[in-house]
């Protein structure tokens, strides 16, 4: 068990430019999320994943983000078209297998974005 | 829609000190609510998961409670050390599966 890995785990980028992150969760964890966290505030739900399959989106995920979890193990995001207000932490959060209520979520590390 | 306060935002105490965070809710349809401790630039750790059926759980000095019908959660931290500053988050997950965070207590403990 090695937990939960981000990459990269910071991002500088100009505003307009695309970016990607990578996420890679515990092994034989078949549930994947997504949050973004600004400056002062805490972590707000983008998107999850039941294997490959994407099973919850939040309206905060507009047209310019897209999550894939191909093969039911890593999983990007992508933001397309990056604005200043994209600037944030980007968290990738992984859970066991079975449903049930003791299942706590394991974060990894986080993909800091600035946007110039 | 769920949402989550915590206050106070911020916290300085002196070492030695039992502290007492605060945490409510408005949804008390939840499965679950989870504190995690947060250190600057980096991810969640999380602390400790009380069940919905349940109304107290233990790890080490932190002691976390559930009320889920009056939507409160409290967090006691038992003789404060430096090493416990952070910033602490609850978070009440429901039928949806996402968590949902307040903003945050920033606790200090000064040496």
């Amino acid at each position: 068990d090695t937990g939960v890995s981000q990459d990269p785990r910071h991002k500088i980028t100009k505003r307009g430019q695309n970016v990607t992150f990578r996420c890679d969760p515990i092994s034989e964890h078949n549930r994947l999320y997504w949050y973004r966290q600004t400056l002062g505030q805490g972590p707000e739900f983008l998107t999850y994943f039941q294997n490959e399959a994407q099973l919850e989106k939040s309206r905060l995920l507009s047209d310019r983000f897209s999550a894939e979890r191909p093969k039911g193990s890593f999983s990007t995001l992508e933001i397309q078209r990056t604005e200043q207000g994209d600037s944030a932490m980007y968290l990738c959060a992984s859970s066991p297998r079975l449903p049930s209520s003791t299942d706590t979520q394991y974060f990894g590390p986080g993909t800091r974005l600035t946007v110039l | 829609k769920q949402e989550v306060t915590q206050i106070p935002a911020a916290l300085s105490v002196p070492e030695g000190e039992n502290l007492v965070l605060n945490c409510s809710f408005t949804d008390s349809a939840i499965y679950n609510l989870q504190w995690f401790r947060q250190d600057p630039g980096k991810g969640l750790t999380s602390l400790l998961l009380i069940q919905s059926s349940q109304r107290e759980q233990t790890s080490g000095r932190l002691n976390a409670s559930l009320d889920k019908s009056s939507g409160r959660s409290t967090l006691y931290i038992a003789a404060s050390q430096p090493g416990d500053s952070a910033t602490y988050l609850c978070a009440p997950q429901g039928g949806s599966e996402k968590l949902v965070f307040g903003k945050g207590m920033k606790l200090t403990v000064n040496p």
